[in-house]
């Protein structure tokens, strides 16, 4: 069964300081691993996806991942953090076709940017 | 196009009342998905339908059923209704898994149970 941590529930950064936010994921076929964003009181928008390929995938607004099977890790990052970049942040990931195209989420993380 | 919308956006419900939530999509995609939202939980997949006349149980179902009968709606039931289904309900729709990957979103429902 495909499952996904986040490590971190609540993640606080400075304006312009690094974002490292954490997803570790546990699959047994090669896995599809998403990021979703949700803005306060609205529903989830894909950030960015990783399906095959290159593993460094690069998102909206300046986010980017990297799929490292080696750690079943899949963390987003984006080098300088904006006051709209508040929001949570959510890691997913899918097993594929047939009957397991289905999401699992990870509990999410709270963005936090402080000016 | 409007996407995927959720009717009502608010609603406050006593415990045993009974209510649906309605979800439309424009997007002609075939498959169709409700999930709640509890703090600290993420998102829990409750059912989802993968084509007209077509449901499945999720991860959490209990308490719930659904119905597809029109390919743009998919309708969320709750017979009678419990505090514990205090929640934010969103319903999501797609395209079939490798056709694209992406889920598409509505703004939610807020349910209170009381």
């Amino acid at each position: 069964a495909q499952s996904v941590t986040q490590l971190g529930s609540h993640v606080s950064v400075s304006e312009g300081a690094l974002v490292l936010l954490r997803c570790n994921y546990s699959s047994s076929v090669p896995p599809y691993l998403f990021w979703y964003v949700q803005y306060p009181n609205q529903g989830l928008q894909l950030l960015l996806k990783y399906t095959t390929g290159a593993t460094l995938v690069k998102g909206i607004n300046g986010f980017e991942a990297e799929f490292k099977k080696s750690e079943t890790s899949f963390h987003l990052t984006k080098p300088s953090a904006h006051m709209s970049d508040a929001a949570e942040y959510f890691c997913a990931v899918s097993e594929g076709g047939g009957s397991n195209y289905k999401l699992t989420f990870g509990k999410g993380t709270l963005l936090t940017v402080n000016p | 196009n409007a996407g995927v919308t959720q009717t009502p956006k608010f609603r406050v419900l006593k415990t045993g009342q009974s209510m649906t939530l309605l979800c439309a999509q424009d997007m002609n995609h075939e498959y169709m998905y409700w999930y709640r939202q509890d703090p600290g939980m993420g998102l829990r997949l409750i059912h989802y339908s993968v084509g007209e006349g077509t449901t499945a149980k999720g991860e959490v179902p209990d308490g719930y059923n659904v119905s597809r009968l029109k390919k743009q709606n998919f309708l969320l039931g709750l017979e009678s209704a419990a505090p514990s289904q205090t929640s934010v309900y969103f319903c999501a729709s797609s395209y079939p898994f490798g056709v694209t990957y992406e889920q598409y979103f509505g703004p939610g429902t807020r349910l209170t149970v009381t």
